[in-house]
């Protein structure tokens, strides 16, 4: 059975950054891409960005440029996401869903097996 | 950036109601369309894929369809756990984005 089973919840000041990690198990971790969504309370999904888990490659939404690293550790068959200079409005819960096979069809596949999702809370 | 639109934001129905949700896409996406269902506290479960194909597990009462940039969700006779938030999300290029949801209510 696949599973994704994401990291705790976390509590961080502002301008501090977060890790949050994702583990997968049942399936062949490199063969698919994996995302991350982002919820605000009360508000709606917000995409991320996304990782190669095979290779290196990631392709971050461009609001969080700059602010968010997408790295794997294959020997674990973990994915991680960083996101740092925290604020008050990135308070949310955040998932790592699975994407697509790693061809460029797989790029367009949608997200069929979600982690539980973090909650990180931005608060002084 | 491609922009997703959903309506209606919310709905009341009724068990047993047929009930269609819809979402355009700003510009082409081909038929690059999901639809996501989620229910409070949970993380979301993929419905339908490439606008109109049943996700494995998926009960057949839900179906989608597309025409241009229109993209609909039809659930033709509404369960009690069917009550949730639904989504609608473009895969064709990133960045990946989301409709704003309809949160579907007991009527």
């Amino acid at each position: 059975q696949v599973h994704l089973v994401q990291s705790g919840a976390e509590v961080k000041n502002p301008g501090a950054s977060v890790k949050v990690s994702c583990k997968a198990s049942g399936y062949t971790f490199t063969s698919y891409y994996m995302h991350w969504v982002r919820q605000a309370p009360g508000q709606g999904l917000e995409w991320m960005g996304i990782i190669n888990p095979s290779g290196v490659s990631t392709n971050y939404a461009q609001k969080f440029q700059g602010r968010v690293t997408m790295t794997r550790d294959t020997s674990t068959s973990t994915v991680y996401m960083e996101l740092s200079t925290l604020r008050s409005e990135d308070t949310a819960v955040y998932h790592c869903a699975r994407g697509g096979q790693i061809t460029v069809a797989g790029l367009r596949s949608g997200m069929d097996v979600w982690g539980q999702g973090t909650t990180v809370t931005v608060s002084s | 950036d491609i922009q997703m639109t959903q309506s209606p934001s919310s709905l009341s129905a009724s068990v047993g109601d047929r009930v269609t949700i819809t979402c355009r896409a700003s510009q082409s996406i081909s038929s690059y369309l999901n639809w996501y269902q989620q229910k409070p506290g949970k993380a979301p479960k993929l419905l339908i894929y490439a606008a109109s194909s049943l996700q494995s597990g998926v009960p057949s009462r839900f179906s989608g369809s597309a025409s241009g940039t229109d993209f609909t969700l039809t659930i033709s006779s509404l369960q009690p756990e069917d009550f949730a938030t639904y989504y609608c999300q473009q895969s064709y290029s990133a960045p990946y984005t989301f409709g704003q949801g309809t949160r579907l209510e007991i009527k």
